[in-house]
């Protein structure tokens, strides 16, 4: 069975420009997370789907960041425009259902903003 | 106060030890607990969950003490290749929460 698919794995970007991340969950996963790791910390919850609606976008700096799923597959992360301080790893996960069911992370997508 | 607070370490041990892993959470409505496992510049994955009962999975035991709010790992006969930070987590509202994580190297 194919894992959580992102891409791209690494970005570099100039400040102020815009930059876009793409996530394909497991198959039948209903849930759709997107989070950010700094260096030296644990994952922080940005945004969580339920199919195609957006239940947790808390964390989501919203005067820079979007973040859609159509369809209830596929989501895309985007951030516009890019701040130094954007620079860490875009992490996707994806469960069946529920928060506590196992959430399976995809391999990440490293920006650095210069 | 951090919601999830862990000892950074390193921890260096040698093949075959015993070590200890503790976690510590602030908020009482925390509903499941978990490990997750990160190896270097890789994605962090499900290691366990932690029951009240505590749980033991080969080499490894989870336990929970909810009235200290308190998590532990324990992690017998260390390999090579249980190196790796080891993230706890926990469900606060619907929401994982996970702490900075603690480097766990294992030495020949």
């Amino acid at each position: 069975e194919a894992g959580v698919v992102q891409s791209p794995r690494y970005k570099i970007i100039e400040k102020k420009q815009p930059v876009a991340f793409w996530c394909n969950p497991i198959s039948g996963h209903n849930t759709l997370y997107w989070y950010r790791q700094n260096l030296g910390q644990g994952p922080e919850l940005l945004i969580r789907y339920e199919n195609e609606e957006a239940v947790d976008d808390s964390q989501l700096p919203k005067d820079r960041f979007s973040a859609e799923r159509l369809k209830g597959v596929d989501s895309t992360l985007k951030i516009q425009p890019a701040e130094l301080g954007d620079s860490a790893v875009y992490l996707c996960a994806s469960s069946l259902d529920r928060v506590t069911d196992t959430q399976y992370f995809g391999p990440g997508t490293r920006l650095t903003v210069l | 106060r951090k919601e999830v607070e862990q000892d950074p370490g390193p921890f260096n041990v040698p093949e075959g030890a015993t070590v200890a892993f503790n976690c510590t959470y602030s908020n009482s409505a925390s509903q499941s607990f978990f490990w997750y496992r990160q190896d270097c510049r890789k994605e962090p994955k499900l290691l366990m969950s932690v029951y009240s009962s505590g749980n033991e999975d080969g080499r490894f035991t989870a336990q929970l003490n909810r009235a200290s709010q308190y998590i532990s790992l324990l992690i017998r006969d260390s390999k090579l290749s249980d190196s790796a930070t080891y993230l706890c987590v926990v469900n606060v509202f619907q929401k994982l929460v996970f702490g900075t994580g603690t480097r766990l190297l294992v030495s020949p």
